[in-house]
């Protein structure tokens, strides 16, 4: 498919324990974000990878976040030791040069 | 910081026009974009406004007033497909080049 990708789809996991979420951007784009959207809210960014460069993080919440990516490519984010307020849909999306982001189906993640 | 403010919630009727407005305050603003949320879906990209003035796409259009850190999103001859949530989303110079910050969303609601 042409779009960006997603997954899981959905995760379920236990207070605690880590996941690692994936997403697969659109091929040439270099440009690529993770967002956190809780229920009934607006999108929250999080970390920004572009080209080569060093990734922007100001947006991670916690030291439990990370993220990284090869090259122009996959992209997995992971957070350690999760909470339950860690529970949301989490968007990937990617663009090239524009202002236009492309984004994925998200992960929605449950912390039990 | 990044501030946004848009109503949460409009409703209309099938055939009408509604007008999604959109303040903020930013440093060093770049542009003020839209996008288009289903429930469950991925955010989709609908305009893109770095200068003053209307930008028209068919049956949605964008205003930009930089001035007065305002902007709305116009949609006529509202279907029931539109529906959906509407995020604003600036681009300012306190992030990377391309982050953007959203809005906690507008929920439109299109009545037959």
């Amino acid at each position: 498919g042409a779009g960006v990708s997603q997954s899981p789809s959905n995760k379920v996991t236990e207070k605690g324990k880590d996941v690692e979420l994936r997403c697969d951007p659109i091929s040439g784009h270099t440009a690529l974000y993770w967002y956190r959207q809780r229920l009934g809210q607006g999108l929250e960014f999080l970390i920004y990878f572009q080209g080569n460069s060093a990734p922007d993080k100001s947006g991670l919440p916690s030291d439990r976040f990370s993220a990284e990516r090869t090259g122009e490519s996959v992209s997995t984010l992971t957070i350690q030791r999760t909470q339950q307020e860690d529970s949301a849909v989490y968007l990937c999306a990617s663009s090239r040069e524009g202002n236009e982001q492309f984004f994925g189906p998200g992960t929605r993640l449950t912390v039990l | 910081g990044q501030s946004l403010e848009q109503p949460s919630e409009v409703t209309a009727v099938e055939g009408a026009i509604v007008q999604i407005n959109c303040t903020y305050q930013t440093s060093g603003f770049y542009g003020l974009s839209w996008y288009q949320q289903h429930d469950g879906g991925a955010p989709t990209f609908l305009s893109y406004n770095a200068l003053d003035g209307l930008e028209e796409t068919g049956r949605f259009s964008s205003f930009l007033s930089r001035s007065d850190s305002y902007g709305y999103l116009l949609l006529q001859e509202l279907q029931m497909k539109d529906s959906a949530s509407y995020f604003c989303a600036v681009r300012d110079s306190s992030g990377s080049a391309r982050q953007l910050t959203f809005g906690s969303g507008t929920q439109l609601t299109v009545l037959p």
